[in-house]
């Protein structure tokens, strides 16, 4: 299977911030990587597919970037919603695999 | 609108199996597949599996490649997910979802937790 890794782990801003995120893959998955947020006891959410591509209803302060085995998510001005944890994951191949997650802290 | 409803939580002994349900609507069911995926209790998210509504056919996450089955019944709209051999570590909430990640759409079962404990 194709290792992701993400960096950091954990990550403490503030309101306002600009926030990034990276994903690494272990070999090329072109644009097939996925940006998810979870909150406390809740099912993650879908923020960004196709490394680039803002899901509908997403507020436009997420954006991603990338392709082959980089990638990169920011948050422009971080939100008091925002703190969470952000997991990446890659469907480049047979086999789909997440990243470690980062969790996003109050500072 | 799109709704997964898993089974209820379920705890076991080492070494049995347990098989997890996800009952979908509000769609055709055969238009889109069900992935698998678990999350350990403070711990970060596991993809396991994914089986097409449509053909039948299945993709594992080599880890789990030899203990874990999923099924779709047609009649039902439900979706399986049969993990066997339990252990301590496979304690963890199991969820299905649909992820058609190529037009950016998520939708998720509200989660089933399974406790394996002697």
């Amino acid at each position: 299977d194709i290792q992701m890794t993400q960096s950091p782990s954990t990550l403490s801003a503030s309101v306002g911030d600009r926030v990034t995120i990276t994903c690494r893959a272990s070999q090329s998955i072109s644009s097939w990587l996925a940006w998810y947020q979870q909150k406390p006891g809740k099912a993650p959410k879908v923020l960004i597919y196709k490394a680039s591509n803002l899901k509908s209803g997403v507020p436009s302060r997420f954006s991603g970037s990338g392709s082959g085995t980089e990638f990169t998510l920011t948050i422009s001005s971080l939100q008091p919603d925002d703190f969470a944890t952000y997991y990446c994951q890659q469907y480049g191949s047979h086999s789909q695999t997440f990243g470690q997650g980062t969790k996003v802290e109050i500072k | 609108q799109v709704q997964l409803v898993q089974s209820e939580p379920e705890v076991k002994k080492p070494g049995a199996s347990v098989k997890v349900s996800c009952k979908t609507s509000g769609y055709t069911f055969t238009t889109y597949g069900i992935d698998w995926v678990r999350q350990a209790p403070g711990q970060g998210l596991e993809w396991m599996g994914w089986i097409s509504a449509y053909y039948g056919d299945t993709k594992y996450a080599l880890k789990f490649q030899d203990r874990v089955t999923v099924t779709t019944d047609t009649s039902t709209r439900t979706a399986h997910m049969e993990l066997r051999g339990l252990r301590s570590d496979d304690t963890a909430v199991y969820f299905c979802a649909i992820l058609d990640l190529v037009v950016g759409f998520d939708y998720w079962g509200q989660g089933t937790l399974v406790s394996v404990s002697s």
